[in-house]
């Protein structure tokens, strides 16, 4: 069990630049799940997948956020045309059906937006 | 809705002083309650967490945390803090409906005097 990996942990880039990040699950966890946390704040829910499905988005994630998990595996969050506000920590966590979903973060990426 | 309050943003202890960070939560049902700790630029770590039976339960690093049901409330307790327990603390209730996210208090800071 390597727990859940995300790539890269952290990311500078300049406004209205589009940025992808990774996150891979622990092997057999079916749930992954996104959160964003700024500073000062607990972590916000941004979206969450079943296998391949994406069961629910949060509010939080305007237009410019898309998130895949193409073959219930890893997963991507892209953030297009980026903001100053997009500056956050991104964190991805996993969980297993069976085990009350209990979840398992990642270390998280640290997006800096310029 | 489900939400969660950490009324302390900041506590300072001495080293081997006793410890005892506050959680409230508003939810619908019996909730399941989760304490996370989180070191810098890192991501979360499982401390313990609630799903039903004994309203006591021990967790890592010799925390523990009370379920009070007529109080909403789910603190979290250490006798004998270390210095490496200085970090940030987040409460977390969820999921909810069978949704898997959680819901998380914007965290309470540890800091450990010598």
């Amino acid at each position: 069990d390597t727990g859940v990996s995300q790539n890269p942990r952290h990311k500078i880039t300049k406004r209205g630049q589009n940025v992808t990040f990774r996150c891979d699950p622990i092997s057999e966890h079916n749930r992954l799940y996104w959160y964003r946390q700024t500073l000062g704040q607990g972590p916000e829910f941004l979206t969450y997948f079943q296998n391949e499905a994406q069961l629910e988005k949060s509010r939080l994630l305007s237009d410019r956020f898309s998130a895949e998990r193409p073959k219930g595996s890893f997963s991507t969050l892209e953030i297009q045309r980026t903001e100053q506000g997009d500056s956050a920590m991104y964190l991805c966590a996993s969980s297993l059906k069976g085990q009350r979903y209990e979840q398992y973060f990642g270390p998280g990426t640290r997006l800096t937006v310029t | 809705a489900q939400s969660v309050t950490q009324p302390d943003i900041h506590i300072t202890v001495s080293e081997g002083a006793s410890l005892e960070l506050r959680c409230n939560y508003s939810y619908g049902a019996t909730p399941y309650l989760f304490w996370y700790v989180q070191s810098p630029g890192q991501g979360l770590q499982l401390l313990l967490k609630y799903f039903s039976g004994d309203t006591l339960v021990q967790g890592i690093k010799g925390f523990e945390a009370e379920f009070k049901r007529s109080q909403s409330s789910f603190n979290l307790r250490k006798p004998s803090v270390h210095w490496s327990d200085a970090a940030e603390y987040f409460c977390a209730v969820g999921p909810a409906d069978n949704a898997g996210k959680s819901t998380f208090g914007d965290g309470t800071t540890l800091t450990v005097k010598p």
